[in-house]
C-alpha cells in the first residue's frame, strides 16, 4: 500500500455516460496528479494540483475535468469519452517544496474501458 | 498489461544473476531522477532516487548510477528474484517544481 487509493478500480462506460474517478491520499502531501497510461504511449501527465490549485494542464481534452476540493482528494470527471480514452488512469501525490524535489506515490489506478 | 502495445525493451535475466536496466535522458538541466517499478495490475512503485550532485546511490539490493556527461541513468538489481519481474521506468525532473518526465520503460523478466 502506498497511501494513495483510487476508486473504482475498474470502470466500463458508454460514450454518452458521465462518471467520476476518485483519488484519496493519506500521506499529508501537498500536490496531486492525474496520469494516463495506455497501451500505445508512455505514462502521460494530465493534470497537476499544488496546494489545491491546478498548476499544470497538459493539453488535455475538455471531456476530462479535474477537481481538487482539498489537499487529500482529487477527482477526474469524465463525460462523452471516446474509445481511445480507454486506459489506466493513475493518481499520484507528492510533498513538494521549493528546490526540494520528492518522489511521487502512485495509486493502483482505475482501468477505464469506453465502449 | 498496460504496456504491451509499446513494444518495450525486454531484459531476461536468470534468477540469482544481476540485472542492469538503462535509461537515457535528454534534458541536461534535469537534477532529480527516480526509478519506478510497475507490476502487472498495479501502479508504479518508487524504488530509488538520486540527485544530480551524486553519481551513485545504493538501496537494498538496488544501485542507481548517474552519468551526467552522457545523460545516462542505470538501475542495478543484485541477485535478481522472480518478484523483480515488472516494468521499470526512469523519470527525470528539472529544477524547481517541474513535473516528472517518464521514460517508456523496460520489461524485466526473471527466469527461474
Amino acid at each position: 500500500e502506498t497511501g494513495v487509493t483510487q476508486t473504482p478500480r475498474h470502470l466500463v462506460m458508454g460514450m454518452t455516460n458521465k462518471k467520476s474517478l476518485k483519488c484519496e491520499q493519506h500521506l499529508g502531501h501537498n500536490a496531486m496528479y492525474w496520469y494516463k497510461q495506455s497501451a500505445k504511449k508512455p505514462l502521460e501527465l494530465m493534470f497537476v494540483y499544488s496546494l489545491e490549485e491546478r498548476v499544470e494542464n497538459n493539453s488535455v481534452p475538455s471531456r476530462f475535468s479535474p477537481e481538487c476540493p482539498n489537499s487529500s482528494h482529487l477527482f477526474l470527471h469524465l463525460h462523452t469519452l471516446q474509445p481511445e480514452d480507454s486506459a489506466l488512469y493513475l493518481c499520484a501525490s507528492s510533498q513538494d517544496g521549493a528546490n526540494r524535489p520528492s518522489e511521487q506515490f502512485f495509486g493502483p489506478g482505475t482501468r477505464l474501458t469506453v465502449l | 498489461g498496460e504496456n504491451v502495445g509499446l513494444h518495450l525493451p525486454t531484459l531476461s535475466v536468470q534468477e540469482g544473476d544481476n540485472s542492469i536496466i538503462n535509461c537515457a535522458y535528454s534534458n541536461s538541466a534535469s537534477d532529480y531522477f527516480i526509478w519506478y517499478k510497475q507490476e502487472s495490475g498495479k501502479g508504479p512503485q518508487f524504488i530509488i532516487d538520486i540527485r544530480s550532485n551524486m553519481d551513485k546511490r545504493q538501496g537494498q539490493r538496488v544501485t542507481v548510477l548517474l552519468n551526467k556527461t552522457v545523460k545516462h541513468l542505470s538501475l542495478q538489481i543484485a541477485a535478481t528474484q522472480p518478484g523483480d519481474s515488472a516494468v521499470y521506468f526512469c523519470a527525470e525532473r528539472g529544477r524547481g517544481n517541474t513535473p516528472l518526465v517518464f521514460g517508456k520503460g523496460t520489461r524485466l523478466s526473471v527466469i527461474a
